[in-house]
């Protein structure tokens, strides 16, 4: 496909659970961007890797929340004994450049703590 | 950290009436971009702006960076009920390469 791929779409779970999201970005892509979004909010940064590095991630909320880039492609965004309050939807952005240059996002993935 | 704030948070228009939303950095912006994210979609991009004073058109809509490179407004003409959604500007500081969002503004145009 050649657009930027998050599964699920949507997800369950209960609280307490380990949860991974999953993001293909568009290919040759060297920036993936990882987005959390709540409702009537804009989408709030979390991290950001160039390549397979993680350059900032300063927006990951505490230490429940993990991202890992190992091939410089697919990107997996883990959350560990998830709370009700990560319920949101999680975005994933991919662009050439650093910021420079357009930022293509996934549908998202839906997640739901019960 | 840096904040990105828009105003105003949501705006109500019949078609036909004129549009804005203004964007205001914290801190210096490199570039800025703008998008567009309609009801249960996801963001879509719109146009980005690098030079201070720049000013740029596409169709009905007029986008402008500030001279101090800390703001931004998005002007739409004569808005039709395609224009609904939430709008987005997202900054990229000058001392770092993260893009960060600002609050948006959710525009509704009745017919």
């Amino acid at each position: 496909g050649a657009g930027v791929s998050q599964t699920p779409s949507n997800k369950v779970t209960e609280k307490g659970k380990y949860v991974e999201l999953r993001c293909d970005p568009i290919s040759g892509h060297t920036a993936l961007y990882w987005y959390r979004q709540s409702l009537g909010q804009g989408p709030e940064f979390l991290i950001y890797f160039q390549g397979t590095g993680a350059a900032d991630d300063s927006g990951l909320p505490n230490d429940r929340f993990f991202a890992v880039r190992p091939e410089g492609s697919v990107s997996t965004l883990k959350i560990q004994r998830t709370e009700r309050g990560d319920s949101a939807v999680y975005l994933c952005a991919s662009s050439l450049g650093t910021g420079t240059t357009e930022a293509f996002f996934g549908q998202g993935t839906r997640l739901t703590v019960v | 950290g840096q904040q990105v704030m828009q105003i105003p948070q949501y705006q109500h228009v019949q078609e036909g009436e004129d549009f804005t939303t203004y964007c205001n950095s914290s801190t210096t912006l490199s570039n800025i971009q703008w998008y567009k994210q309609r009801p249960g979609g996801h963001p879509v991009f719109l146009i980005q702006l690098v030079k201070s004073g720049e000013v740029k058109k596409q169709k009905r809509l007029t986008f402008q960076f500030g001279e101090a490179k800390k703001n931004s407004s998005l002007h739409i003409t004569a808005t039709q009920t395609t224009d609904v959604g939430t709008y987005f500007c997202a900054g990229l500081d000058t001392g770092f390469q993260k893009l960060v969002f600002g609050t948006g503004t959710r525009l509704l145009v009745s017919p």
